[in-house]
């Protein structure tokens, strides 16, 4: 079966600007979560989504936001982009959240 | 003091010697996962785990839920598994949010 599809892989955009990331989940999976990924923070959750809905979020200020699609399909927002939101951005799907999380390859954001 | 804690946090060694990456929390946990990391950022899901032992052709993951202890053993090392391992769990407290360790960058040397 297919796995966790992140795009696009690779982006650069410039301070200021907006960016969105897309992740499509495992088919059947209902929950996607998001995560930062930074050499000196390690992985940071920023939230999770389950059948359209925010279930849970970490710790980011409100220029980050995300939303699910009916089809699990979930979207990643990040507004007014500053040089510090420059990180690997991973998904990862699981069909309830509770058990066999599957992580995509990322988005890797470079912020110039 | 963070709630995950790994250990060590780099590991180098000969290909064939047994490896184990060590993870202690703190908080109340309803299941804790292994993951790996190879170099370029994909991350596979190893284990995940609630209680006793896991095996998967040479890896084996271990918790004692008393003790709030997690042991990740690699026995036959090979350079394939030079990857970083990371220790995350799911809170009791937060419900379905995993709290990561920090990873152990472990490089298997030929």
């Amino acid at each position: 079966k297919a796995g966790v599809t992140q795009t696009p892989r690779y982006l650069i955009k410039t301070r200021g600007q907006q960016v969105t990331l897309s992740c499509s989940p495992i088919s059947g999976h209902r929950s996607v979560s998001w995560y930062q990924q930074t050499p000196g923070q390690g992985l940071q959750f920023l939230f999770e989504y389950f059948s359209e809905t925010q279930r849970n979020k970490g710790n980011f200020p409100g220029r980050f936001s995300g939303r699910q699609f009916s089809n699990s399909r979930s979207e990643m927002n990040v507004s007014t982009l500053e040089l510090g939101d420059s990180a690997l951005y991973l998904c990862a799907s699981s069909q309830d959240g509770t058990y066999g999380y599957t992580f995509g390859s990322g988005t890797r954001l470079t912020v110039v | 003091k963070n709630e995950v804690e790994q250990s060590p946090q780099n590991l180098t060694a000969q290909e064939g010697e047994f490896i184990t990456i060590n993870c202690s929390y703190s908080v109340g946990i309803s299941a804790l996962h292994w993951l790996q990391q190879h170099p370029g950022g994909g991350i596979v899901s190893l284990f995940m785990l609630s209680s006793g032992k896991k095996k998967h052709g040479r890896l084996i993951a271990t918790i004692n839920i008393q003790e709030k202890h997690s042991s990740l053993h690699i026995t036959a090392s090979h350079p394939r598994d030079s990857a970083v391992y990371i220790c995350a769990v799911r809170s009791l407290v937060v419900d379905y949010q995993l709290i990561w360790g920090a990873g152990t960058k472990l490089i298997i040397k030929p």
